[in-house]
C-alpha cells in the first residue's frame, strides 16, 4: 500500500518564522509534488521534483523553496511565513512518466493545515 | 495544460449512475484526460485516465468524444461515499493542473 506521510496535520506559526513542511513516501517514486489548496481556488502546484536535488517551479512558487536530498523525502520551506500563506498544503508522489506518455497516478498525503498568525 | 470546464455542482440519487461532464475544447492531440476526486478532509485520489478510447476500471468509466473536446466520467452505481469534488484534468507530462472541479452530492 502506497503511503505518503506529512509531518503534521495542523501547524500554527507566527509571521516571519521559518517553516518546514516535510513529506515522505515509501514507494520509491521519482516524482514528488507540493500543492496548496484554498477555498475557491482548487489545488495549485507550488513545486515539483523529479529526482534528488532536482526541482521545477509550479504555478505559485513565490515565497516558497524546496529541498530534496533523499529520494523519499521532499521538504517545503517557507523562509519567512506570512498570513497569506495560511492554507492547506498537500504533498503527492508518483512514478516518473515517460516522454509523450501519460503521467502516473499521483498519491496524496493527508495534508497539513498551516495557520500563520 | 488545456483548460477544462466543469459544472460547479451536481446531485445524484444513491444507486443511480452519476455522469460528470468535462469540456476541454482546446486539448492537444497528445494530452491525456485524467479524473481525480477529493473526499472531504482527504487528499485527492486518482480515478481513471484516457487519451482517445473509452476506458473502464473498477471505479468508473471514462467516455471521450471522438473529437476529444469533451469527456464524461460515469460512476455506474453511485453510493453516499462517492460524495466528493471531482476534478477533470487535461495534461501532457508529469505535472497536473487541478481546476475547481465538480462537487457531486449523492443523496439517499
Amino acid at each position: 500500500d502506497v503511503k505518503v506521510t506529512q509531518s503534521s496535520r495542523y501547524l500554527v506559526k507566527r509571521t516571519g518564522e521559518k517553516v518546514f513542511l516535510e513529506c515522505v513516501q515509501d514507494m520509491d517514486h521519482e516524482n514528488m509534488f507540493w500543492y496548496r489548496q484554498d477555498p475557491g481556488l482548487g489545488l495549485r502546484l507550488i513545486y515539483f521534483s523529479y529526482d534528488v536535488k532536482m526541482k521545477e517551479k509550479g504555478d505559485i512558487p513565490e515565497g516558497y523553496s524546496v529541498s530534496r536530498e533523499k529520494k523519499e523525502r521532499f521538504s517545503l520551506i517557507l523562509e519567512s511565513a506570512s498570513t497569506n500563506q495560511t492554507s492547506m498544503y498537500l504533498c503527492a508522489s508518483s512514478f516518473l512518466g515517460r516522454f509523450g506518455g501519460p503521467s502516473y497516478e499521483q498519491y496524496f498525503g493527508p495534508g497539513t493545515r498551516l495557520t500563520v498568525t | 495544460d488545456a483548460k477544462t470546464t466543469q459544472p460547479t455542482s451536481m446531485d445524484c440519487a444513491e444507486g443511480r449512475a452519476a455522469n460528470l461532464p468535462c469540456n476541454h475544447s482546446t486539448i492537444s492531440g497528445n494530452e491525456y484526460v485524467y479524473w481525480y476526486r477529493q473526499i472531504h478532509s482527504q487528499g485527492p485520489q486518482y480515478i481513471i485516465h484516457g487519451l482517445k478510447n473509452n476506458e473502464t476500471n473498477e471505479m468508473a468509466s471514462l467516455i471521450i468524444t471522438e473529437d476529444r473536446k469533451s469527456s464524461t466520467l460515469i460512476l455506474p452505481h453511485a453510493t453516499l461515499r462517492d460524495t466528493a469534488v471531482y476534478y477533470c484534468i487535461a495534461s501532457l507530462g508529469n505535472m497536473l493542473t487541478f481546476g475547481g472541479g465538480t462537487r457531486l452530492m449523492v443523496k439517499p
